[in-house]
């Protein structure tokens, strides 16, 4: 696609419940990224992706916080038993290498209420 | 840690004012430095950026100089416009400290009226 598209735009989900989050990045870009912003913060990145691997998954905030990336392309980002706390816009941005620029999706809002 | 502290927003400024966002940062290698802008309705655009010391980021009428020994990468433009308003974050890449990604600061939302 022309741009990294993130579905959905806005999700509302009770509390306790199993959610997923879809990225799909520029095609040909090898490096994804999911990043958190929370309202009045700048975004906090969670995980990165080159190819199918997590290169450094070192801001996922627990083990509630699962990403896929399983062909290489798509990737989704899975939150498990969902807490009022995990409220906040998703980003996901993609490159074609670590070294070049990333472009960011608009995000998915999620509220969990 | 790596990390990045700009002004606090809002700024409100009338069209064809003098624009200046601060931003300093503390980084533990030799990090590359970025502004993003976040228009409203809009994912996050790269604004511009510089990779070493004294080199200056340019685009859009916007324009910000690493400065290491201040460590600073302040955001300024001579003239903004109505259009300009958005919200603009502060970011640094460093790859040789323990993280090579992104990291940003909080924003500053920018408000430019006519």
């Amino acid at each position: 696609g022309a741009g990294v598209s993130q579905t959905p735009s806005n999700k509302v989900t009770e509390k306790g419940k199993y959610v997923e989050l879809r990225c799909d990045p520029i095609s040909g870009h090898t490096a994804l990224y999911w990043y958190r912003q929370s309202l009045g913060q700048g975004p906090e990145f969670l995980i990165y992706f080159q190819g199918t691997g997590a290169a450094d998954d070192s801001g996922l905030p627990n083990d509630r916080f699962f990403a896929v990336r399983p062909e290489g392309s798509v990737s989704t980002l899975k939150i498990q038993r969902t807490e009022r706390g995990d409220s906040a816009v998703y980003l996901c941005a993609s490159s074609f290498d670590r070294d070049t620029e990333a472009f960011f999706g608009q995000g998915t809002r999620l509220t969990v209420v | 840690g790596d990390s990045v502290t700009q002004m606090e927003g809002p700024v409100t400024l009338s069209e064809e004012a003098f624009l200046t966002i601060n931003c300093t940062y503390t980084a533990t290698g030799y990090p590359s430095l970025f502004w993003y802008v976040q228009y409203p309705g809009e994912g996050l655009q790269l604004l511009l950026k510089a990779t070493k010391a004294d080199d200056k980021g340019s685009n859009k009428g916007f324009e910000a100089t690493y400065r290491k020994e201040t460590t600073s990468f302040h955001l300024e433009k001579g003239s903004v416009q109505v259009s300009d308003s958005a919200v603009y974050f502060c970011a640094l890449l460093d790859y040789g400290g323990s993280q090579g990604n992104l990291i940003f600061g909080k924003g500053t939302k920018l408000s430019v009226k006519p």
